[in-house]
């Protein structure tokens, strides 16, 4: 079963606009993490937040968690047309080492 | 550092045959994984490996699903017989495992390109 459910499910913008996509989960973490998924592709590691965290940056990529509403956002700021992907939260809950991943978010930048 | 190696990339069968998938994680990575990802879903886990111990098999269909990773390297997950609703993408991922056992410690798993099965 799936933990974590993103929102939107698809999202479609002009380059240079920012991305922004949400993702709940249901039971207590360890962590969590976002993946990107070109099509065809495996899965990219972008960034982890631990659950003692509230904010965390990488380049253009600025994540948020919310322990309390059990809720992360991912930005991505300036967006290009190769940020076309799907983006997938992942979540680590404590005292297993197995990732539970929702269903993703489709987004698309269109030049 | 060569990433995680899948072999084959795509495979089309008859339902009713066998196919197996082979994964060669990274070098050093001791927790290998099989997820397996079904159009417009995120990847579910199938098998978790630390070295060549199954850990957790929980969503493994066993009556038809099997798995091995005899030397703690390379892995190979088979279907038999394969079914119409076993056509997916077959994934598998690697991670050095935990840093300690601590509240901290994370899990990056890195991951192959993926077998894309068919069944016909």
């Amino acid at each position: 079963s799936q933990q974590g459910e993103e929102d939107p499910q698809a999202l479609s913008i002009q380059e240079g606009e920012n991305a922004t996509m949400n993702c709940s989960y249901k039971t207590s973490i360890n962590n969590l993490q976002w993946y990107r998924q070109n099509s065809g592709r495996g899965l990219v590691h972008l960034i982890l937040i631990r659950s003692n965290e509230r904010e965390k940056h990488s380049g253009r990529l600025r994540v948020t968690l919310d322990t309390s509403k059990k809720s992360s956002s991912l930005l991505i700021t300036a967006s290009r047309a190769a940020d076309t992907a799907s983006y997938f939260c992942a979540t680590d809950a404590r005292g297993y080492s197995t990732l539970t991943f929702g269903k993703g978010t489709m987004l698309l930048v269109s030049p | 550092e060569a990433g995680v190696v899948q072999s084959p990339r795509y495979k089309i069968i008859e339902k009713k045959q066998p196919v197996a998938f082979w994964c060669n994680p990274i070098s050093g990575h001791n927790t290998l994984y099989w997820y397996r990802q079904n159009l417009g879903q995120g990847p579910e886990l199938l098998i978790r490996y630390e070295n060549e111990e199954a850990v957790d098999d929980s969503q493994l269909p066993k009556d038809r699903f099997s798995a091995e990773r005899l030397k703690g390297v390379d892995s190979t997950l088979k279907i038999q017989p394969a079914e119409l609703g076993d056509s997916a993408v077959y994934l598998c991922a690697s991670s050095r495992g935990y840093q300690g056992k601590s509240l901290f410690s994370y899990n990056e798993q890195f991951f192959g390109p993926g077998t894309r099965l068919t069944v016909l």
